[in-house]
């Protein structure tokens, strides 16, 4: 079965710091990768989303696609307390459905 | 304005009970989907909706079955329903099928089973 790898578990930093998170996935179908954001007692919600090898850049966000090495990251830029959520990462399964990792909780303290 | 619904938000059910979570979306979406999520296993995939009444087993559909009788709305049904089953379970919906397209989650329902 595909696996999407998640790193690292948890994260706490402080308000203004840079977050990097990293996800690993087991399937080189040629379909997009897609970070969830989820804050508690809430339904998950897209993020970013990134199809093509290099970087991708939304306001805070800067996303990295590698798929040689099946290896994609995350960036948040001058993170804020409204960040603090659970972070899920998913990619393709070879039988066409997706795949999710098992998130990584940021808190960012004030 | 985009949106799934999920009915109930919380529900409390004795073993054996049979449960309906009902599930919503107004955006025309052929395929949905039901997960549920437990604490360090992350989302799961139960089962999938490419549109009316064709659906799919996802990774773990035993103990669970679905309905999809209208585009806009699916259900999940636990026939008897069992103790491990307790979860909070999450409908989508995206516009096609696999990672090229985004899932649109709901609100989520907490189920506990006694």
């Amino acid at each position: 079965q595909e696996k999407v790898q998640q790193s690292p578990e948890s994260l706490i930093v402080p308000e203004g710091a840079m977050v990097s998170l990293n996800c690993s996935f087991s399937d080189s179908a040629s379909q997009s990768i897609w970070w969830y954001q989820q804050h508690p007692g809430k339904g998950p919600k897209a993020l970013i989303s990134i199809f093509s090898n290099g970087n991708k850049k939304e306001g805070r966000l800067t996303v990295y696609l590698n798929r040689a090495s099946l290896h994609v990251s995350l960036h948040i830029k001058d993170s804020q307390p409204s960040d603090s959520a659970v972070y899920l990462c998913a990619g393709p399964s070879n039988t066409n459905k997706v795949v999710f990792g098992t998130g990584t909780r940021l808190q960012v303290l004030p | 304005d985009m949106k799934v619904t999920q009915m109930p938000r919380y529900l409390i059910k004795r073993m054996g009970e049979n449960v309906l979570l009902e599930c919503g979306q107004d955006m025309s979406h052929e395929t949905m989907y039901w997960y549920r999520q437990d604490p360090g296993l992350g989302l799961q995939l139960i089962y999938i909706s490419y549109d009316v009444d064709s659906n799919s087993e996802g990774d773990i559909p035993k103990g669970y079955r679905v309905s999809r009788k209208k585009r806009e709305h699916f259900s999940l049904i636990l026939d008897s329903a069992k103790t491990n089953q307790t979860s909070v379970y999450f409908c989508a919906s995206s516009p096609g099928t696999g990672s090229s397209y985004e899932q649109y989650f709901g609100p989520g329902t907490r189920l506990t089973v006694l």
